[in-house]
């Protein structure tokens, strides 16, 4: 069985940089697999906000930045706002072929 | 500007079944992959269906191989899924998204909920 493991949770004090984490588990990687990350805030649609192989969308803050180790992705958030309080999704796509999700995970501003 | 939108959600018994479209407009439809999401209340996403520019290829999830099928209309700019046999834990939002391959899912609908209860 695939699966993408996140935290649960994180959290930080306003002005510090958080890190999620991302670990693909039985992931077919014949072909390379890549991974983007969304963000959601309550009753929101998810957004778009980075991958592993391209810059962020022009309306994206530059606070956020991915990178990719192994079988690791991680996405960080630098200095810390109070509007980045949301979930936070992984999500590994293998080339011309499937999607698959991380469980997400929840992040508090303290 | 990219829009997306979700219609045809709602209420369906066990068993029953539901087809959901997806407008799409402010971008070449037919050059895109699409997918649909879900989201079940309070719970993470998943990932459900994808289908390629010209409908000529599709890929879905275990959890819903055999009861949904995903097509599009590149005439009509529509994404729609197909949904039999439902479950009551199909339960959940559902999501279309413009699918840009390795580089993610980059635009999304503002979803539409499918409630499966007797």
């Amino acid at each position: 069985q695939s699966a993408l493991t996140q935290p649960a949770s994180v959290s930080g004090s306003p002005g510090q940089s958080i890190t999620i984490s991302c670990t693909a588990t039985n992931i077919d990687v014949g072909g390379y697999h890549y991974v983007s990350w969304y963000q959601q805030h309550p009753g929101k649609a998810p957004k778009f906000l980075i991958s592993d192989v391209s810059d962020r969308p022009s309306e994206i803050s530059n606070r956020f930045s991915a990178s990719k180790s192994g079988n690791t992705a991680s996405l960080t958030i630098s200095g810390l706002q109070a509007e980045d309080e949301a979930d936070y999704y992984c999500s590994s796509y293998i080339t011309g072929s499937t999607r698959l999700f991380g469980g997400g995970t929840k992040v508090t501003v303290l | 500007e990219v829009q997306l939108m979700e219609s045809g959600g709602g209420l369906v018994q066990p068993g029953g079944s539901l087809r959901l479209s997806c407008a799409a407009s402010g971008f070449s439809f037919s050059s895109y992959w699409m997918s649909w999401v879900r989201q079940t209340p309070g719970k993470g996403l998943e990932w459900v269906a994808r289908i390629k520019q010209d409908g000529s290829e599709n890929f879905s999830a275990d959890s819903v191989k055999g009861r949904f099928t995903i097509s599009r209309d590149n005439v009509q700019n529509s994404l729609y899924l197909q949904m039999n046999s439902l479950r009551v834990d199909d339960t959940a939002v559902y999501y279309c998204a413009r699918d840009f391959g390795r580089l993610g899912l980059d635009y999304w609908g503002q979803g539409v909920l499918v409630t499966v209860s007797s």
